[in-house]
Formats: structure tokens, sequence, C-alpha cells
């Protein structure tokens, strides 16, 4: 099926630094998403972006997040400046139309 | 407040017998997926659902949304099938929210 690759899939920050996470969804999609899971818990919408920009975001999408898809390329997050408790893997997606969802493997990020 | 409730949050299987899964709506909800996530932490697709029952081997999973749920049955389960299973939903926004997701635990 539809590959959504996410780079890298390991990542070791100090806190306060800031950190990319990479996703390469599938060609023709048009709605991107991330995620975020602690410890194989539940999975948690951060952000929705369309069209060059965010559509709907949760709470946990703090004012140290943002994303952005330049020129079509990578779909990012940025977190700047890490904290401690954004520990956790991010799922990246995107669908074609809105409900139909093509999940990467996740980001683990570390944060120490 | 949760749009999603998920039930079990766990249940163990003997292999070879079945289960179903349910996923409650509070709200109105436009179309469902279906997802495992493995060992690895990889995120399956396993049905998209805008109404009605789809089947794909051993699994099949009902979305009625005018009664605001839906259901992943499994049956003749495998010790593959371990895994935790998440449903998610959305209104038709740009929202997908997932439920809590059950555990699966197949035992010989």
């Amino acid at each position: 099926g539809p590959k959504v690759l996410q780079i890298p899939s390991h990542q070791i920050i100090d806190m306060g630094q800031m950190v990319t996470l990479n996703c390469d969804p599938v060609s023709n999609h048009l709605y991107f998403y991330w995620y975020k899971q602690i410890l194989g818990q539940q999975m948690e919408f951060l952000v929705n972006f369309y069209n060059g920009k965010v559509m709907e975001k949760s709470k946990l999408f703090k004012d140290q997040f943002s994303v952005e898809r330049p020129d079509g390329s990578y779909f990012t997050l940025k977190i700047q400046p890490t904290a401690l408790e954004d520990s956790a893997v991010y799922f990246c997606a995107s669908s074609l139309t809105e409900n139909t969802l093509y999940f990467g493997a996740g980001t683990r990020l570390s944060v120490l | 407040g949760d749009q999603v409730e998920q039930s079990p949050s766990a249940l163990s299987l003997h292999e070879g017998t079945g289960s179903a899964l349910r996923c409650n709506f509070t709200t109105t909800m436009r179309a469902v997926q279906w997802f495992q996530q493995n060992s690895r932490g990889s995120l399956i697709n396993l049905f998209y659902l805008a109404s009605g029952t789809k089947e794909n081997g051993r699994l099949k999973s009902t979305f009625n949304s005018k009664e605001s749920y839906s259901t992943l049955h499994i049956r003749d389960a495998q010790l593959e099938d371990s895994g935790t299973y998440f449903c998610a939903a959305g209104t038709g926004g740009y929202k997908v929210v997932f439920g809590s997701g059950t555990r699966l635990l197949v035992s010989p």
C-alpha cells in the first residue's frame, strides 16, 4: 500500500535544543497530520495541515511546535526549544481525503 | 471531551478462538479506520469504512454511523494477531481521533 516515510527513526537531543522531524508523505496526498504517542499509549492528535496551512491543532500542539511543507518536499515538525515531556514517538500521516490516513513508522524522540 | 470510547482495554485469546472489539462514538462520525500496532510500533491499516461491513481474511469490521459505533471481529486468532488495535474516526473535518486501544494477547 501507500508508504509514508519518516526520518530519522530515532532522535536523541538535549533539552532546550531544536529538533526537526521529517516526513515524506504519499506523493499525491493532500492532508498531513502529526500524532504523538507516549510509551505505547493512546495516539494523540497534534495537528492537521492542508493547502499550506494548519487547519486544526490540539492543546498538545504547544507554541514551541511548528509545521511546514516547503515547496512540496518533506512535511516537518519542528520543536524549539524541546522539553523533557516532548519525549515520545511522533507519527506522521497523510491522506488523499480527510479520513483515510496512512501512517509512517514513527520517529522516537528522546529528550535528555 | 473524549469522542471515541474503545473497549475492551485488554483482551486475551487462545489460538483459534475469536472475539470482538468495539468503539462507541459520542458524536456523529463520517468514517472509521481500524489499525493494528505491532510489537515494533508500526501502525498497519486494517480497514477504512464510511458505512457497512468489510471483511478481510479472519477480520471483519462494521461501522454503524446512525448508532455511532464500530466493531472489529477477529476469528481463529493466531499468535501474530497479538498487538494493540486502535479505531480512529473523523467527523469530516480535519481532526481524526483515536480510541484508547485494545491490547490483544494471543496465546498457544
